[in-house]
């Protein structure tokens, strides 16, 4: 099947500091990504679709300036948290839609992010 | 609005069956899907089906849709301790969003 990464896997950062986040499509390109926030022992939430060549589209509740989206290529999305807060520590996961037209979506490993 | 249901918790023995069930509530859903996820992990496609099926086997796994009741399960045959994970069900709507339910915890007991 197809693949996804994303860089890095963890990351440990200072409160006030933006950490960058990427997402890869490997071998398929993907004009649509995702973007899922999930804490400890709870599901994924949606936070955005990035979709490639224009702005993302936030969910509700979402702050866009806090959680910068490009999707800059067909390959690669990133996700920045801007000026980090110890509430924005959680596990980032990124999906890519498969583009052979079926709704089934890749998901990549996930990034943990923690925020000292 | 979108949600889906799912039990939190199954606890199986080992070379038993595992039956996860999930309701959604979305008549407009295309395609309902089984993940697994285990820990610190991403997540695991392991099935969909697409909802004008009612049944979809692979190897180990049975699908089963009730479109009219909205109800999802996932049966795992001679269920395993490497099926210990979170089992979650999601839908993917006219919209395109995926929506995920809460997920369950299966803990297969040696």
């Amino acid at each position: 099947g197809a693949v996804v990464s994303q860089h890095p896997s963890w990351v440990i950062c200072k409160s006030g500091t933006s950490v960058k986040i990427e997402c890869r499509s490997l071998d398929f390109q993907a004009t649509t990504m995702f973007w899922y926030r999930q804490f400890p022992k709870q599901s994924l939430m949606l936070m955005a679709t990035s979709n490639e060549g224009s702005k993302a589209t936030y969910e509700q509740g979402v702050e866009k300036d806090k959680f910068l989206i490009n999707h800059a290529s067909l390959t690669l999305s990133t996700l920045t948290v801007t000026s980090a807060h110890p509430e924005d520590s959680s596990f980032y996961i990124c999906s890519a839609r498969d583009p052979s037209g079926k709704y089934e979506q890749y998901f990549g490993p996930g990034t943990r992010l923690t925020v000292t | 609005g979108e949600d889906v249901e799912q039990s939190l918790f199954l606890s199986v023995r080992e070379g038993d069956s595992s039956v996860i069930n999930c309701t959604y509530t979305d008549s407009s859903s295309t395609y309902l899907y089984w993940y697994k996820q285990e820990p610190g992990a991403g997540l695991q496609l392991l099935t969909y089906i697409f909802s004008n099926m009612d049944m979809k086997q692979d190897q180990r796994l049975t699908v089963l849709l009730n479109k009219k009741d909205k109800h999802l399960s996932l049966r795992i045959a001679d269920t395993q301790t490497g099926d210990s994970a979170i089992y979650f069900c999601a839908e993917t709507t006219g919209g395109f969003k995926t929506i995920f339910g809460a997920g369950t915890r299966l803990f297969v007991k040696a």
